[in-house]
Order: structure tokens, then C-alpha cells, then sequence
């Protein structure tokens, strides 16, 4: 089956600068990459995705990257703000499901 | 729409006993996943259903777990005999088309099980 791996777990980051998630899966066939936002107490939320034809999708200040032949994916947000402060879960697709990473821990410093 | 809705939003059981947990997907989507989140395991795939059929059951931990979708607007997620490590909370999605879209999650049922 498929894994993701997730790094770091937590990110403590001053507001205005930027903040790098990064994914790592381990299945070839999987072809879709979505990234969810989880808030405290809160359902996880779809932020941004990309599918293996694309090699970066950008929206506003976050930006996804994916590196098929290395298999790995990765998460930008610029220009933080306290409201980014939430828990960042990667997930890798294949044909068959949806497998999340650990999660990322953000916090914006003001 | 509503969303996806779960009922109940939380819940505190003896250990035990009987838990059932609801989701109501969106109308219209054809796929409807069942997940588990914990601190120790993060956010786990226990079932998913396409068409209102049980396509992947691997994720579900052992028997006592069970799940079933009679239409296609309700979905129920069983735990007999619940224990203690059960707590957790349970999230539903669904999702349209392949499964390689956009799911959307409901609220989550907080389980408690003492």
C-alpha cells in the first residue's frame, strides 16, 4: 500500500515569512496530491491539490510543487499569517484511496 | 448543501457497550469514506464505499468494527464491543466521481470510551 511520509511535524514560523512542507510517497501509481487544513477542533479542509500531469499549482499565497520522478511533493505558503496557524496534512491518491501523511503543525508568530 | 453531517458530534460510552455513529454524505456524491484520527496514528482510511458498496474494508481494525450504507444519503459506522482505545475522533467524506477528487469531511463524532 501506499506511504507518505510528512516533515517537518511542527513549523513555528514569524508572520510574514514563508513556510516549506514537505511529502514524501512511496507508491508510483498514485496520481493525485491533495493537501488538507485542519484548525483546532475543526474537519480537515481541501487548501489546494495537483494531479501527476501538473508540476506546480500555484493559489494566492500557496503554492503545491511535485517531483514525480522523486516522489515527492511539497507545500509553500508565502506571506504567512496568524490565520495559517493550523495542522497541514499531505495525501497521496491512487486508484484505490487516499492515504495522509502525520501532519504538519504550523504556527505563525505575530 | 449542508456538507457531509455526522451525528452524533460526541459521544462518551462505557466500555462495552454498542456505539453507532451517522453520516449523511452530499447529495450526489457517489464515494463515502470512513476515517479515524488519533494522535499516535493520524488520519486513518477504515472503509470506503462506491454506490453505496463496501469497495475497500482494510482499514477497519478488527471485528468489532463494522459499517453499511443502505442508500445512498446515510452511512453507519458500528462499534460492538467498544473499548477504551477506540476513542478517537470518526470522520466521514464524500467525494463525486473517481475517487482521486476532492473529498469533503464532515464535523467528526468525538469518541469517548471509559
Amino acid at each position: 500500500g501506499e506511504n507518505v511520509e510528512q516533515h517537518p511535524s511542527t513549523l513555528s514560523v514569524q508572520e510574514g515569512d514563508s513556510a516549506v512542507i514537505k511529502c514524501t510517497y512511496s507508491d508510483s501509481a498514485s496520481n493525485y496530491f491533495p493537501w488538507y487544513k485542519q484548525e483546532l477542533g475543526k474537519r480537515p479542509q481541501l487548501i489546494i491539490d495537483i494531479r501527476s500531469n501538473v508540476g506546480e499549482k500555484k493559489d494566492q499565497r500557496i503554492a503545491v510543487t511535485l517531483n514525480k520522478t522523486a516522489k515527492h511533493f511539497s507545500l509553500h505558503i508565502t506571506e504567512t499569517q496568524p490565520e495559517d496557524s493550523a495542522v497541514y496534512f499531505c495525501a497521496a491518491h491512487n486508484d484505490y484511496k487516499l492515504s495522509f501523511g502525520a501532519g504538519t503543525t504550523v504556527t505563525v508568530r505575530a | 448543501d449542508a456538507g457531509v453531517i455526522q451525528s452524533p458530534r460526541h459521544e462518551v460510552t462505557e466500555m462495552g457497550q454498542e456505539v453507532t455513529l451517522r453520516c449523511k454524505p452530499i447529495s450526489g456524491h457517489d464515494y463515502l469514506f470512513w476515517y479515524r484520527q488519533t494522535m499516535m496514528r493520524g488520519l486513518e482510511l477504515l472503509i470506503y464505499f462506491n454506490n453505496n458498496v463496501p469497495i475497500d474494508d482494510s482499514g477497519m481494525p478488527e471485528d468489532r468494527f463494522s459499517a453499511k450504507m443502505p442508500n445512498a444519503s446515510f452511512s453507519t459506522l458500528k462499534i460492538q464491543p467498544s473499548e477504551p482505545r477506540d476513542s478517537a475522533v470518526y470522520f466521514c467524506a464524500s467525494s463525486f466521481g473517481h475517487p482521486n477528487t476532492e473529498a469533503f469531511f464532515g464535523q467528526g463524532t468525538r469518541l469517548t470510551v471509559v
